[in-house]
């Protein structure tokens, strides 16, 4: 009964660098969320998935990108790493309609230098 | 437009009793949730309203005016654990968890 994991817990990388960082639900819930959350910004909507094969843009989407090839995952990539994008990201999921919200993973902490 | 909004931060001492407010405008209402988050973790479920009134769980309630767009977290006989911030949220669109919109949080530090 793992619920949302999300890998890696931190990373580093380097200007310029990628990654991409990986959440996984075992819910079957159909939609799924990144959000990043910064200091006094609250949390903001990078991108999102309403279902298998498909992704939307949120608040805040350049530079990044995301897939969902599988309803269970749910990937978000950064092509080209910028100090700017140094936050802590959460993936989340939900049911389409339910009295529970979302369900958080435990938060990746990413450090751009 | 659509907006949450939040106290930044309060402080209480431990066993007394604290109320978080939160008001909210919205498109198409469908209910209002309260998330806790501690330091350096995730933010974790703590109630849902879409009927007003007062929903009571343990030490924690939550209550809605939707009328007034208005909610508030009461919690009481505070613990040291209970200091975290207390996020506000609300979808954006009727019928279903597409997107909630969220507010910044409230910081409760909860003294001995």
């Amino acid at each position: 009964n793992a619920g949302v994991t999300q890998t890696p817990k931190f990373r580093v990388l380097k200007t310029g660098q990628s990654m991409t960082l990986l959440c996984a639900q075992d819910m079957n819930h159909e939609y799924m969320y990144w959000y990043r959350q910064d200091p006094g910004m609250g949390l903001r909507l990078i991108h999102y998935s309403v279902g298998e094969g498909t992704t939307a843009k949120g608040e805040v989407p350049d530079g990044y990108n995301v897939s969902r090839l599988k309803k269970q995952n749910f990937l978000l990539g950064l092509e080209s790493a910028a100090p700017s994008q140094t936050s802590v990201y959460f993936c989340a999921s939900s049911y389409r309609q339910n009295n529970y919200g979302y369900t958080f993973g435990s938060g990746t902490r990413l450090t751009v230098v | 437009g659509q907006n949450i909004d939040q106290p930044t931060e309060m402080t209480a001492t431990e066993g007394a009793i604290v109320q978080i407010n939160c008001t909210y405008q919205t498109s198409g209402f469908n209910g209002l949730f309260w998330y806790q988050q501690h330091a350096g973790e995730a933010p974790t479920f703590l109630s849902y309203n879409v009927l007003d009134g007062l929903e009571e769980k343990g030490r924690f309630s939550s209550f809605l005016s939707r009328s007034k767009g208005y909610s508030y977290l009461l919690l009481k006989e505070l613990q040291m654990k209970d200091s975290a911030s207390y996020l506000c949220a609300a979808p954006n669109n009727a019928g279903n968890n597409r997107k909630l919109i969220w507010g910044l949080g409230t910081s409760l530090a909860v003294n001995p």
